[in-house]
């Protein structure tokens, strides 16, 4: 089974800054079967990037993914007031499902 | 619109069982594969299983955790999916989501997901 590492675990920001948070796999993952996502208190995730760099419909252009292998990237140009939630790293290649990262909690500096 | 709305769940006691329901509405059910997936409180998001499409033998997958214990089906003339957990620990105690998956046999990251039930598993 491929583990999902993510770091940091807690990432504190001011609005305005730029937020990379990394997502490192155990073994290599393919590209096209990667994705993030944003979930904030009491709601369900919210799909960002698929495919390791393109982002999902409604996803702003301040966020971008990048990677390959075992090394994934988000990053977030400028943070907004509501960037500010817990982000999971996903991968869907291996079989039989999907692995999720344990999070990265962003947080307002 | 998309829309997904879990059901059933609640307190049960260690050992029992519960049913839990995912209706969908605003696209053809029978077109997709669905998932279930679930979050312990204050912790991650784990991967339960997924149930095919009919035209890809409606076969179903699970994870290793819930493998032997849970089930999933699927009605699709109601746009119903269906997660059967049998003999409950209290490690399953977590919000179940359902989720849209891909109409082929393509592997997709989830877009859509209901706003989840909350099962507690306590005695």
């Amino acid at each position: 089974e491929i583990v999902l590492t993510q770091s940091p675990g807690t990432l504190s920001l001011s609005p305005g800054e730029r937020a990379t948070l990394s997502c490192r796999a155990s073994q290599s993952v393919s590209s096209t079967y990667f994705a993030w996502y944003q979930q904030k208190p009491g709601q369900a995730p919210r799909l960002l990037i698929y495919g390791a760099s393109s982002r999902a419909t409604g996803t702003p252009d301040r966020f971008s993914g990048s990677g390959s292998g075992t090394d994934f990237t988000l990053t977030i140009s400028r943070l907004e007031p509501e960037d500010f939630a817990v982000y999971y790293c996903q991968q869907y290649g291996s079989s039989p499902g999907y692995t999720f990262g344990q999070g990265t909690k962003l947080e307002i500096k | 619109e998309v829309q997904l709305v879990e059901s059933g769940g609640g307190w049960v006691q260690p050992g029992r069982s519960l049913r839990l329901s995912c209706t969908a509405s605003g696209f053809t059910f029978g077109d997709y594969a669905m998932s279930w997936f679930r979050q312990a409180p204050g912790k991650g998001l784990e991967w339960v299983g997924f149930i095919r499409r009919k035209p890809y033998g409606g076969t179903t997958e699970y994870a290793a955790s819930v493998k032997g214990r849970f089930t999933i089906s699927r009605d699709d003339s109601r746009s119903i999916a269906y997660l059967q957990m049998n003999s409950l620990k209290t490690e399953d105690t977590a919000v179940y989501y359902c989720t849209r998956d891909g109409s082929t046999m393509v592997r997709v990251a989830p877009v859509w997901w209901g706003q989840g039930t909350l099962v507690t598993v306590s005695s």
